[in-house]
This record gives structure tokens, C-alpha cells and sequence, in this order.
């Protein structure tokens, strides 16, 4: 059974590029999440998604942020224009509400954004 | 503001002892509390939950204690494993199952052979 798929798993781009993460969610699942993971700040939450519709964006850092969920098996987070204090590792994650007492998220490997 | 710290960075124990991580929180509205270990070059995967409505959750080698008047959780490896070397990650929900994880900072656990 796939798990979380994030594409890349490497990015490095300059200052001033888009930047476009992908996640492919676990089959089945109706919420899915996106987290940047810092020293500072461990894992922040930054958006996330029930039934593809947007819930809670309260975490996404700036207008340069978005992101989106088409389908229920597709989201990208995008970052427009990009600057070297994004550079982070971005995971995406997912979980299925309907087993409401779990809580339980599955996470993807992660994409490495280095911004020069 | 962090609604969950874990204060400590980094701990350093030898193989076969015990490792305690501590985690606190602010939000008294939280009611139930995980725990994710994480490799590196990994996503975080799910190791042990903890309901408020307890204050004790043990899976074999692993347990994890709430104190919700101090509003701080602790999670116990016994023994340790240099296997275990990993970063923990401490979250946390409220009620109303939003979905919505709040996680600490982690700590780096090293596991000495």
C-alpha cells in the first residue's frame, strides 16, 4: 500500500523562482495537511484540507504562500516569489477523519527547499 | 506563541537505560496528545497516543504519562535501544476532531551502544 508521495524530494532554486511542492495523499483519506519543519519552530502547520476544501490556512506565512487540492488524490503548495528563509523541508500529510478517535496523520518524506 | 514546547533539544543516554522526553502545553482545551518518532530523511511516523481521560499509555517498550493539572506529558523508553536514536515530536488536539495536530519543537534522542 503506497504511503504519502511529495515530489520533488529535492529543490533548489534562486531567490525571486516559483516554487511548486507536490502530494499525492494516501488512497481513501479526506484530510490532508502541509508542514514546514524548521529548528526553530518544529513542525508548523500551514494549511489544511477537508474533502479537498480548505479549513484552516491560519499558518501560512505569507501572500507568497498558496495552496491548493483539486482532487481528492493531488495538492500543490506553491510559493511565489521564493526567498532563502524558505528553505526548509515541507511535508505533507494525511489522515482519514472518519475514524474520528485516532488523530493519527501519515506523513510523506518530505521536500528539501534550499533557496539561494 | 508555541501552544507545545518540548524545552529540551537534544538528550544523550546509554543503551539500555531509560529515556524520558518531556512535552508541555498551554491549551487547556487539548484532550488528546501523540507522540512521532522521525529518521532522518524521513516523514515523522506515529508511535503512541495518550487521551485525557488517562494519564497512562503503555506499548511494550514505550509509555506515555499525562499530567494535565501541569499540563505536561512525558514519554518513557525502556529499555533504550540505539535503534531509538531519532527526533520525537510531541502534538497535541482539542476537542471538536478538526483534524488539526499542533506539534513541539522535537527533541534529538541519542541512543549511546
Amino acid at each position: 500500500d503506497a504511503g504519502v508521495i511529495q515530489s520533488p524530494r529535492h529543490e533548489v532554486t534562486e531567490m525571486g523562482q516559483e516554487v511548486t511542492l507536490r502530494c499525492k495523499p494516501i488512497s481513501g483519506h479526506n484530510s490532508l495537511f502541509w508542514y514546514r519543519q524548521t529548528m526553530m519552530r518544529g513542525l508548523e502547520l500551514l494549511i489544511y484540507f477537508n474533502n479537498n476544501v480548505p479549513i484552516d490556512d491560519s499558518g501560512m506565512p505569507e501572500d507568497r504562500f498558496s495552496a491548493k487540492m483539486p482532487n481528492a488524490s493531488f495538492s500543490t503548495l506553491k510559493i511565489q516569489p521564493s526567498e532563502p528563509r524558505d528553505s526548509a523541508v515541507y511535508f505533507c500529510a494525511s489522515t482519514d477523519r472518519s475514524v474520528a478517535a485516532l488523530h493519527e496523520q501519515f506523513f510523506g518524506p518530505g521536500t528539501r527547499l534550499t533557496v539561494l | 506563541d508555541q501552544q507545545v514546547k518540548q524545552n529540551s533539544p537534544s538528550l544523550s543516554v546509554q543503551e539500555g537505560r531509560i529515556s524520558i522526553l518531556n512535552c508541555d502545553y498551554t491549551n487547556s482545551m487539548f484532550d488528546y496528545f501523540l507522540w512521532y518518532k522521525k529518521y532522518p530523511a524521513e516523514g515523522p511516523t506515529f508511535l503512541i497516543s495518550i487521551s485525557s481521560i488517562k494519564d497512562k499509555n503503555e506499548d511494550g517498550r514505550f509509555t506515555v504519562f499525562l499530567n494535565k493539572s501541569a499540563k505536561h506529558l512525558s514519554l518513557h523508553i525502556v529499555p533504550s535501544q540505539p535503534g531509538d536514536s531519532a527526533v520525537y515530536f510531541c502534538a497535541a488536539t482539542g476537542s471538536g476532531n478538526t483534524g488539526k495536530l499542533i506539534f513541539g519543537q522535537g527533541t534529538t534522542l541519542q541512543v549511546k551502544p
